[in-house]
């Protein structure tokens, strides 16, 4: 069974920076994987944020980033606000299965 | 504009079945592919399969595979997803996702609650 792993928690300052991670039991993650983003607020559906990677939807914030990093799918904030205090999922393509991460709680302290 | 209306809440015994409707609108229904994905409460999300708007492809996830069947309504562009077999584990919100090419993932509804209970 295929198992996708995040940080289950992460904190960072306001105006800060940081990365959260989406690996694999199968290996190294890759563009193949299609890695899509999702932030959820709670009791709201979840949020698009980044598709293929890297790419970004028309209303992700710029302050947003995706991107391969040492073997797993990233998303990067920078210059953190308030608002983006929130759980992020990643989801992963394995050829005819989507599985998705178990979630970063994001805290903004 | 784009817009994935699903149905409403529902409570329902176990043994029992489910139907969920997922209505749109906005674009060109048979061109996209429809994702259901669930969640429990407190927990993850869970792909549950999908349905292309021709109908002509659907796969249900291993886990799902026997108790889900998904369909669709060119006539009034929804997709539904129905589940049997409930017991209190399927208690969770259902979500319906639009895929426009290549695992974007990009509208959902609004969720709709299911609840499981005697």
């Amino acid at each position: 069974q295929t198992v996708v792993t995040q940080e289950p928690s992460l904190t960072v300052s306001p105006g800060g920076t940081v990365t959260l991670t989406c690996a694999s039991s199968t290996g190294a993650v890759t563009s193949g994987y299609s890695p899509n983003w999702f932030q959820q607020k709670p009791g709201q559906a979840p949020r698009p944020l980044i598709y293929s990677t890297s790419n970004k939807h028309s209303w992700t914030p710029a302050r947003f980033s995706g991107s391969l990093l040492g073997g797993k799918a990233a998303l990067t904030l920078s210059r953190v606000q308030p608002e983006d205090e929130a759980d992020y999922y990643c989801l992963l393509y394995y050829g005819g299965a989507y599985v998705f991460g178990p979630g970063t709680k994001v805290t903004i302290l | 504009q784009v817009r994935l209306v699903q149905s409403g809440a529902e409570v329902k015994e176990p043994g029992a079945s489910v139907k969920v409707s997922c209505k749109t609108s906005g674009f060109t229904f048979i061109n996209y592919y429809f994702h259901w994905m669930r969640q429990a409460p407190g927990q993850g999300l869970e792909c549950m399969g999908w349905i292309n708007g021709n109908g002509n492809d659907i796969k249900y996830s291993r886990k799902f595979q026997g108790r889900v069947t998904m369909t669709r309504d060119t006539s009034t562009n929804t997709v539904y997803m129905e589940l049997s077999g409930l017991t209190s584990d399927d208690t969770a919100v259902y979500y319906c996702a639009r895929d426009s090419s290549a695992v974007r993932f990009d509208y959902w509804g609004q969720g709709t609650l299911v609840t499981v209970s005697s």
